[in-house]
């Protein structure tokens, strides 16, 4: 299975850029990394994706390497309300063969402090 | 757009009942899905729906329906809620061509 492997915790101080690894060593080749943040219990929110390039929006920054085995979120300037879980996600085929899902994983848990 | 909507955003059962959470979305996505969120676990999908009238099962599907008659709506039924049903249930949406997709605020279920 294509799944993920992160930190289960990271802290930042706020100002400063927040590096969030990410491994995924099984991810099929025309598979897109997505990361998605949770804060406090609220729904997921979707952050960024990239294949194999590196991108960059308003959120934030997604730098995959090269052979596509790892990936790392930056948020250039974390802020207090930065302060989340932070999902880093491939899809993975249901059991049942009948699709794919995404694996969410039990994530990074972001502090940011002041 | 509202969005993706739930409700009720939390409630209480007894053992045996049943209740059905509720969802929809107004942005006229395909795709939609139901997930459970315990701690430790991250998010686990329940069932799922490629359009209206087509659904299938996730990764972890006893003790749950789903039906899909409609793009916008796409409830989640408990038949028999049990204790281990106790969790944080979110609902999404997706256009079939893109694979962002779009949370509800959650239910929060007690089932005691």
């Amino acid at each position: 299975d294509a799944k993920t492997t992160q930190p289960p915790s990271m802290d930042c101080a706020e100002g400063r850029a927040a590096n969030l690894p990410c491994n995924h060593s099984t991810i099929s080749g025309n598979e897109y990394v997505y990361w998605y943040r949770q804060i406090h219990s609220q729904g997921p929110q979707y952050i960024i994706h990239g294949l194999k390039n590196n991108e960059t929006n308003e959120m934030a920054s997604l730098i995959i390497t090269e052979d596509r085995k790892s990936s790392t979120l930056i948020l250039p300037h974390a802020t207090l309300r930065d302060t989340a879980v932070y999902y880093c996600i491939v899809r993975v085929p249901l059991r049942s063969n009948t699709g794919n899902q995404f694996y969410f994983g039990t994530g990074t848990s972001l502090t940011v402090i002041p | 757009n509202a969005g993706v909507t739930q409700t009720p955003k939390f409630q209480v059962l007894k053992t045996g009942q049943s209740m059905t959470l509720q969802c929809a979305q107004d942005m006229n996505h395909e795709y939609m899905s139901w997930y459970r969120q315990d701690p430790g676990m991250g998010l686990r999908l329940i069932h799922y729906s490629v359009g209206a009238g087509i659904t299938d099962q996730g990764e972890v599907p006893n003790g749950y329906n789903v039906s899909r008659s409609t793009t916008e709506d796409f409830p989640l039924r408990l038949l028999s809620a049990a204790p281990s049903q106790t969790s944080v249930y979110f609902c999404a949406s997706r256009e079939t061509a893109s694979e962002t997709q779009y949370f509800g605020p959650g239910t929060r279920l007690l089932v005691l």
